[in-house]
């Protein structure tokens, strides 16, 4: 069974500046997609990032980007200035991509991010 | 496009009862997956539904169940409640196809267990 594991409950920034989240997992698999899910204080889980793992190239959207490293199991997320709104929780999960049967997410416990301003 | 609609919001019930939460999934996708998330355990799968069928169940007892209707709208229901089912009960859909699988999650229904 695959898991995921986000090792920093909690995490600080201040705003305009970077914070980096980390992830790392254990599975057996090739080919899976791993995601990072922002959950504000709202509850709405939003969809931050995707990536391929037979992609080589990391994935990056606006001021989110991955570091993506595929022998070492590890998926951390990068937050470019960070501001007021990035605060939520942060989950790391991954999906198979192999057995196409299994849509589910695997979560991390997720990471608290707080921004001051 | 209209996202994920959940309903109701919030629940209150007691110990015994059974209650039945449902999901609108986005138009067009026709797999709609359900997740519990406490602040002991975290967010754990309970199960998919893809073309009214269930596909894929998570570790969780008989008491909790679901359906999928024929416009992909789903339903989920636990009977017998008992206080540790208090929780944040999250719904996802996707279009389950082979070039994109991403999940994408409603608001959810915070059920309490008094």
């Amino acid at each position: 069974a695959q898991t995921v594991t986000q090792s920093q409950p909690e995490m600080s920034v201040q705003e305009a500046e970077t914070v980096t989240l980390s992830c790392t997992y254990d599975t057996s698999e090739s080919d899976y997609y791993l995601f990072w899910y922002k959950q504000p204080p709202s509850r709405q889980m939003i969809l931050v990032i995707r990536q391929e793992a037979y992609k080589q190239q990391n994935a990056t959207e606006n001021r989110f980007s991955v570091n993506f490293q595929k022998a070492a199991k590890s998926f951390s997320l990068k937050i470019s200035d960070s501001q007021l709104g990035d605060a939520a929780m942060y989950f790391c999960a991954y999906r198979t991509r192999i057995k196409a049967a299994v849509n589910k997410l695997t979560f991390g416990g997720g990471t608290r991010v707080l921004v001051k301003p | 496009k209209a996202g994920v609609t959940q309903t109701p919001r919030y629940l209150i019930k007691t110990r015994g009862q059974q209650v039945t939460l449902s999901c609108s999934p986005i138009s067009g996708h026709r797999s709609v997956s359900w997740y519990q998330q406490t602040p002991g355990q975290g967010l754990q799968f309970l199960f998919e539904y893809f073309s009214e069928t269930q596909r894929n169940k998570g570790n969780f007892p008989g008491r909790f169940s679901g359906r999928q209707f024929s416009n992909s709208r789903s339903e989920m229901n636990v009977s017998t409640l008992e206080l540790g089912d208090s929780a944040l009960y999250l719904c996802a859909s996707s279009p389950r196809s082979l070039r994109t699988d991403t999940q994408y999650f409603g608001p959810g229904t915070r059920l309490t267990v008094l």
